[in-house]
């Protein structure tokens, strides 16, 4: 149980474009969603948290124009990089804590961008 | 200083060998403990995970927490070329929304 759906799980796309991460919850509601971005060798970086149908609190330094976080239902949560630039390149995690869980939080697999 | 410290590695360690990974920090209001297995471009995902001090084990995996001197432990019993992977310790304070503060990770390479 607690499983976090996350695709796509690579994605390659064009300079300026945008794209789109999506994370769902299959067997129980998340309520809040943290999205993290990992670079190569690194430890995870949280972005921003998003609780369900109010607006995401970016940590310091993250452009919230930029990564856009929808957070509409208990079950889907979504990361827009908008206008992505090469530097976005990354791996792109999401993480929704679950009640019941021994207090852990499950993550999802991933998301592997590359912008070219 | 970073409020988590943690030996990045590489680990590299025979198979059926001890392995103890740690991680220290500086924030004492600390209260939740947690070792997160990544294995390469995958998501994290939980090993264990201890409130406030004391040891809890399950399987081949202990972890300890001492608050007093602010250091945690993963220790890896018989440990397996399966345990390859990045070891990831993670805390968060009793707040609400419970961030978590990620150490760096160790990198762990068991040999068969």
């Amino acid at each position: 149980g607690a499983v976090v759906s996350q695709h796509p799980s690579r994605v390659i796309c064009k300079s300026g474009t945008s794209v789109k991460i999506e994370c769902r919850s299959l067997d129980f509601q998340a309520t809040t969603m943290f999205w993290y971005r990992q670079f190569p060798k690194q430890s995870l970086m949280l972005m921003a948290t998003s609780n369900e149908g109010s607006k995401a609190t970016y940590e310091q330094g993250v452009e919230k124009d930029k990564f856009l976080i929808n957070h509409a239902s208990l079950t889907l949560s979504t990361l827009t990089v908008t206008s992505a630039h090469p530097e976005d390149s990354s791996f792109y995690i999401c993480s929704a804590r679950v009640s019941g869980l021994d207090y852990g939080y499950t993550f999802g697999s991933g998301t592997r961008l590359t912008v070219v | 200083q970073k409020e988590v410290e943690q030996d990045p590695g590489p680990l590299s360690v025979p198979e059926g060998a001890i392995v103890s990974l740690n991680c220290t920090y500086s924030n004492s209001a600390f209260q939740y403990f947690m070792w997160y297995r990544q294995y390469s471009r995958k998501g994290p995902e939980l090993l264990m995970y201890t409130y406030s001090s004391g040891n809890k084990e399950d399987g081949r995996f202990t972890a300890q927490v001492d608050k007093s001197s602010k250091y945690i432990s993963l220790f890896i019993r018989d440990s397996q070329p399966s345990d390859s992977a990045t070891y990831l310790c993670a805390m968060s304070d009793a707040g609400n929304n419970r961030k978590l503060i990620w150490g760096l990770g160790t990198s762990l390479g068991v040999n068969p």
